[in-house]
Order: structure tokens, then C-alpha cells, then sequence
């Protein structure tokens, strides 16, 4: 199975901030990459799906890119809404697979 | 607007069967693959199981292979879990969840149930 990897695990930000996040694959998923937010005791929520596509309704402040194995999110200006855990999945083969989680929490 | 809710959920012994739905409105649902996906409380997320939109391909991860049937009445827009030979590290919540495509193929999930949660403990 394909293991996908995340970078930081945990981050301490402030409101306004920029936040980058990266995900990176044990093999190379082209642009087969989403990126899920979750916040506690809610189902996860779809942000960016084949790597950089935001999904409908989802504030531009978030941000995809990567292909092949190295991939990164971004939320260009951190709001008090998005203090959540990030999870990248990979759905280029299955099993799809999901990262460990980076929780973002406020400084 | 798509829903999922997800139900079946509870404690359970070891070794013992349950069997997890999830009811889908408000989308069609038989142009749509489904997925069951699990996190045991605190912890990451787990992709369990995939049904093709008309049910003649399924995929499972390695952990539940052999032990979980996934399947689906589109008659009656419902997904299921048949969990067999339960055992404690599958004490998790359980969703249900959409893909963002239709028709066949690996696509991400647009759409999640809230859960149901599995104990399995004797």
C-alpha cells in the first residue's frame, strides 16, 4: 500500500498567518491527492481533491499543489474557523490511504 | 442537499458479527461509488472498503479483508457493512461516504455520514 507521510504534525499559528502543510507519497500518485479538514467529533470535510482543485464552496484561502510524491497545502491567511486537523489522502490506487493528520491549533 | 446517516453501530463482543448502514438521500445514489472509511476515537483516519455504483467491483483494505462484506440496495439507496470475527482494534467510528465522481473509477470523497461507533469489547 501506498503510505503517504505529513509535515508537521502539529503547528501553533495565529490568526492571519500563512500555513503550509506537505504530504508526501512512497510512490508517485500523478495529481491523485485530496486534502480533508476535521474538526473535533465532526466528519472529515473535502478542501482540495486531485491536488489542487478546491472543492465547491470552499474559501479560496485554501491552496493545492504537487504531483508524483510531494505535495503541499496551504491557507494563505489562517481564520479562526480552520484551527482543525488536516489529513492528505491518496486515492490513485487502492487501498487508498490516508496521511497521519497535522493539527493546527492557535499560538 | 446529500445526506448519509449512518446506523448500526454499538458494543459488540469479540469474534461476534454486526452489520453497519447507511441510508443516502438527496443525491442518486446508483451512479455513485461509496466508501466506508473508520477512526478509532483520537486518531487518524482509516479507509476501510469501496462499492462500485452498481455493485460488481469492491475493494478492501488489508486490515478487514476476509472479514467485512461491503454491499448496496440501490432499490433501497443503502450501503452496508456485514463485519465479521470482530475483534477490539476494530472499535472505531465508522463513515459512510460518497464520491465526488460518478460512474466507475478512484475518485475522492465530496460527501460523509457523522458516524457510528463500533466497540467491540467483552
Amino acid at each position: 500500500a501506498i503510505q503517504l507521510t505529513q509535515s508537521p504534525s502539529s503547528l501553533s499559528a495565529s490568526v492571519r498567518d500563512r500555513v503550509t502543510i506537505t504530504c508526501r507519497a512512497s510512490q508517485g500518485i500523478s495529481s491523485a491527492l485530496a486534502w480533508y479538514q476535521q474538526k473535533p467529533g465532526k466528519a472529515p470535510k473535502l478542501l482540495i481533491y486531485d491536488a489542487s482543485s478546491l472543492e465547491s464552496g470552499v474559501p479560496s484561502r485554501f491552496s493545492g499543489s504537487g504531483s508524483g510524491t510531494d505535495f503541499t497545502l496551504t491557507i494563505s491567511s489562517l481564520q479562526p474557523e480552520d484551527f482543525a486537523t488536516y489529513y492528505c489522502q491518496q486515492f490513485n490506487i487502492y487501498p487508498f490511504t490516508f496521511g497521519p493528520g497535522t493539527k493546527v491549533d492557535i499560538k | 442537499q446529500v445526506q448519509l446517516v449512518e446506523s448500526g453501530g454499538g458494543v459488540v463482543q469479540p469474534g461476534r458479527s454486526l452489520r453497519l448502514s447507511c441510508a443516502a438521500s438527496g443525491f442518486t445514489f446508483n451512479i455513485y461509488g461509496m466508501h466506508w472509511v473508520r477512526q478509532v476515537p483520537g486518531k487518524g483516519l482509516e479507509w476501510v472498503a469501496v462499492i462500485s455504483y452498481d455493485g460488481s467491483n469492491k475493494y478492501y483494505g488489508d486490515s478487514v479483508k476476509g472479514r467485512f462484506t461491503i454491499s448496496r440496495d440501490n432499490s433501497k439507496n443503502t450501503l452496508s457493512l456485514q463485519m465479521n470475527s470482530l475483534r477490539a482494534d476494530d472499535t472505531a467510528v465508522y463513515y459512510c461516504a460518497k464520491a465526488i465522481s460518478k460512474g466507475f473509477g478512484e475518485f475522492p470523497f465530496d460527501n460523509w455520514g457523522q458516524g457510528t461507533l463500533v466497540t467491540v469489547s467483552s
